[in-house]
């Protein structure tokens, strides 16, 4: 069953704003990993971020995790046309063994 | 990183037709599995290969319709049997290394049954 909740479902921006993804889920996790589509082809593994860690930058990337709150959050700056794109968080749940479990994901849409 | 291999890219099928994907890993990897994406929807795991042994299926997915095999640990195949238009969804195989960190996936096979 889906654990990831994203919001908001759809994100439309203008080049060079920020965007900012938000994901909760339900169980405990090893980690949160949050992962690109670009139009129904196969995903591309943005960055992973550990339980035991509250945030992770890469490049343009910024994500944090609250496991309080069991919610995380995917921060790309400066936005560019070329990250439209829609965006899933997925966690590994406690006891797993790799398998993940999706959100059902952000369509970010960035206007040139 | 792993590379990933999935055959075919795309599929146009007739109902009641089965189709097998295949999976091919460039390196020994611990864990493959397999999900689908139905139109517009989130990603659902479908199963777990296991090599050598039986798939375990998540429920809501059944050997009957969905099976699996993993000869060995860089291969696996998915076999849709006996397809409706609702089987209408893109496949993938993904795989987790050995420290069982982030997944990679492969491209995905869409499939239309029509």
């Amino acid at each position: 069953s889906q654990q990831g909740e994203e919001d908001p479902q759809a994100l439309s921006i203008q080049e060079g704003e920020n965007a900012t993804m938000n994901c909760s889920y339900k169980t405990s996790i090893n980690n949160l990993q949050w992962y690109r589509q670009n139009s129904g082809r196969g995903l591309v593994h943005l960055i992973l971020i550990r339980s035991n860690e509250r945030e992770k930058h890469s490049g343009r990337l910024r994500v944090t995790l609250d496991t309080s709150k069991k919610s995380s959050s995917l921060l790309i700056t400066a936005s560019r046309a070329a990250d439209t794109a829609s965006y899933f968080c997925a966690t590994d749940p406690r006891g797993s063994q790799g398998n993940l479990i999706f959100g059902k994901g952000t369509k970010l849409s960035v206007k040139p | 990183s792993a590379v990933i291999s999935q055959k075919p890219s795309r599929d146009i099928c007739q109902r009641g037709t089965s189709l097998t994907i295949q999976c091919q890993v460039d390196s020994q990897v611990t864990m493959m599995f397999w999900y689908r994406q139905q139109p517009g929807q989130s990603l659902t795991l479908i199963a777990t290969a296991n090599q050598g042994s039986e798939a375990t299926y998540e429920s809501g997915f059944v050997i009957d319709k969905f099976p699996i095999s993993r000869p060995n640990l860089t291969f696996s195949t998915l076999t849709v049997s006996n397809m409706s238009p609702e089987d209408s969804s893109i496949y993938l195989c993904s795989v987790v290394g050995l420290l069982i960190t982030e997944a990679f996936f492969g491209q995905g096979t869409r499939l239309t049954v029509v």
